[in-house]
C-alpha cells in the first residue's frame, strides 16, 4: 500500500525568502509524484509532476521539486516566495497506468507568506 | 473550455435529507472521481469511474452513491445526509498519466 507524509502542517515564511515543503512517500511499486496547490476557496491545480526521467522537475510559478528514490522523498522548493504563494500545498503519489484511482494525497501543508 | 464544473457551490441540508451533486467535464476524460476534503486529512476518494456506465468504490464510500450515465457527467448522491458528511466535495477527472483536473468544490453543511 502507498502512503504520503507531509512533514509540516504549516510553514510561515517572509516574502522573498526561500521555502521547502517536505514530502515523503512509501510504495512497493514505482510511482508518479505530484504537487498540487489550492488557493483559498478554490479547487486543486497541478503545480508539477514527476513521471520518469530527470529527477529535478520544474513547475509553474517558479516552483521545483526533486525526486529522491533512495530517501523516498519529493520535496518542493522555491528560491524566493511572494505573498501570492500563500496557499495549501498537497503532495500526491500515484501508481502508474491506473488512471489515477490509486492516487493518495498527503494531509497538506499550509504556506503562509508574510510581508 | 470550462474544464471541470460542479453544481451547486454551497448547500445546507438537514439530517436525513437527500441531495445530488453534479460534476461535468468538457475534456473528454475517461476517468472521473469524487473526493471529500476535511481539515488535516487531505483528500479522500469516495467513488470513481473509469468510463461511461462504470463506477467503483473508493476509500470512504459509505453513505454515498454515484452514477455515470454520460461520459461528461458524474453524479454524487447522498440518500440520507448525516452531520458526518459535512465537508467540501471535489470532483476531478483525468485522461491519463494520472494528472487530475479539479472542479471548484461544493461546500456542504449538514445540520
Amino acid at each position: 500500500a502507498q502512503s504520503v507524509t507531509q512533514l509540516d502542517s504549516q510553514v510561515p515564511v517572509f516574502e522573498e525568502a526561500p521555502v521547502e515543503l517536505r514530502c515523503n512517500y512509501s510504495s512497493s511499486v514505482s510511482v508518479y509524484l505530484f504537487w498540487y496547490v489550492q488557493y483559498p476557496n478554490q479547487g486543486l491545480q497541478l503545480l508539477l509532476k514527476y513521471l520518469s526521467g530527470s529527477t529535478l522537475v520544474k513547475g509553474i510559478n517558479g516552483f521545483e521539486a526533486e525526486f529522491n528514490k533512495s530517501q523516498t522523498s519529493f520535496h518542493l522548493r522555491k528560491p524566493s516566495v511572494h505573498i501570492s504563494d500563500t496557499a495549501e500545498y498537497f503532495c500526491a503519489v500515484s501508481e502508474p497506468n491506473t488512471g489515477g484511482f490509486k492516487t493518495i494525497f498527503g494531509a497538506g501543508t499550509r504556506l503562509f507568506v508574510k510581508a | 473550455n470550462a474544464g471541470v464544473t460542479q453544481t451547486p457551490k454551497f448547500r445546507v441540508l438537514k439530517t436525513g435529507q437527500s441531495m445530488t451533486l453534479l460534476c461535468a467535464q468538457d475534456m473528454n476524460h475517461e476517468y472521473m472521481y469524487w473526493y471529500r476534503q476535511d481539515p488535516g486529512m487531505g483528500l479522500r476518494l469516495i467513488h470513481y469511474s473509469v468510463g461511461e456506465g462504470t463506477t467503483a468504490k473508493g476509500e470512504v464510500p459509505d453513505g454515498y452513491n454515484v452514477s455515470r450515465l454520460k461520459k461528461q457527467n458524474f453524479l454524487l448522491g447522498l440518500e440520507s445526509a448525516a452531520p458526518s458528511q459535512t465537508s467540501v466535495y471535489f470532483c476531478a477527472s483525468t485522461s491519463g498519466q494520472n494528472e487530475q483536473y479539479f472542479g471548484p468544490g461544493t461546500r456542504l453543511t449538514v445540520t
